[in-house]
């Protein structure tokens, strides 16, 4: 199992310029999570979903939307990057369903905007 | 609201015993432990559930004190490969386990020296 998996594993990108991180989970987990890593900061939850065909915001939802393609992909999209967005960009997923489940991270995408 | 710990950074010699702080100002219903090591994603130690429990992971164990809404992460005897950041992801009581979400600490960063 390659567990989560993310692409790219970086990224520049020029202000105002859009992308798309892809994620995918080959755990059968019903949820999935995309978090931003900042310097002192932690991890801190962009949007989720607690299972297929749903998605809800997080702590820090403003310029980024989500797709929850299927039960194994969802995948972050920067409609116009700013500075303020550069980041490492961490994928989560997890059975919360099942009693004493956590969430396993993805190995991350550095994103840096100009 | 994001749960504190503390101390922020904790510099310690082989061998030597540290203890990390997870406090929460509301009640929790879980906390899960998480090691990250420098570039890389965070890693799953452990997790409590409400009651009291306490875990042990090898040489790293952890308490929940609900009525304290706080827990603490044992390192004793610590080794050069427990060097990293180590968060706290805490999930509220009101959800009752269906809350789908983690709200992370901003991480204690320990240090462990020859």
């Amino acid at each position: 199992n390659a567990g989560v998996t993310q692409t790219p594993k970086f990224q520049v990108l020029k202000t105002g310029q859009s992308m798309t991180l892809q994620c995918a989970q080959d755990m059968n987990h019903n949820s999935m999570y995309w978090y931003r890593q900042d310097p002192g900061m932690g991890l801190r939850l962009i949007y989720y979903s607690a299972s297929e065909g749903t998605t809800d915001k997080g702590e820090v939802p403003n310029g980024y939307n989500v797709s929850r393609l299927n039960k194994r992909e969802f995948s972050l999209r920067l409609e116009s990057a700013a500075p303020s967005q550069t980041s490492v960009y961490f994928c989560a997923s997890s059975d919360w369903t099942a009693i004493k489940e956590t969430q396993y991270f993805g190995p991350g995408t550095r994103l840096l905007v100009l | 609201q994001q749960p504190v710990q503390s101390p922020q950074a904790v510099i310690l010699r082989e061998g030597e015993d540290a203890v990390i702080n997870c406090s929460s100002s509301k009640a929790l219903y879980s906390v899960h432990w998480y090691r990250q090591k420098h570039g890389e994603a965070p890693v799953f130690l452990m997790i409590l559930l409400k009651g009291g429990e306490q875990k042990g992971h090898e040489k790293i164990s952890a308490s929940f004190n609900e009525k304290k809404q706080q827990s603490s992460l044992y390192l004793t005897a610590s080794q050069l490969s427990y060097s990293g950041t180590y968060f706290c992801g805490t999930e509220g009581a009101e959800s009752g386990g269906s809350n789908y979400k983690l709200t992370f600490g901003k991480g204690t960063l320990l240090t462990v020296n020859p």
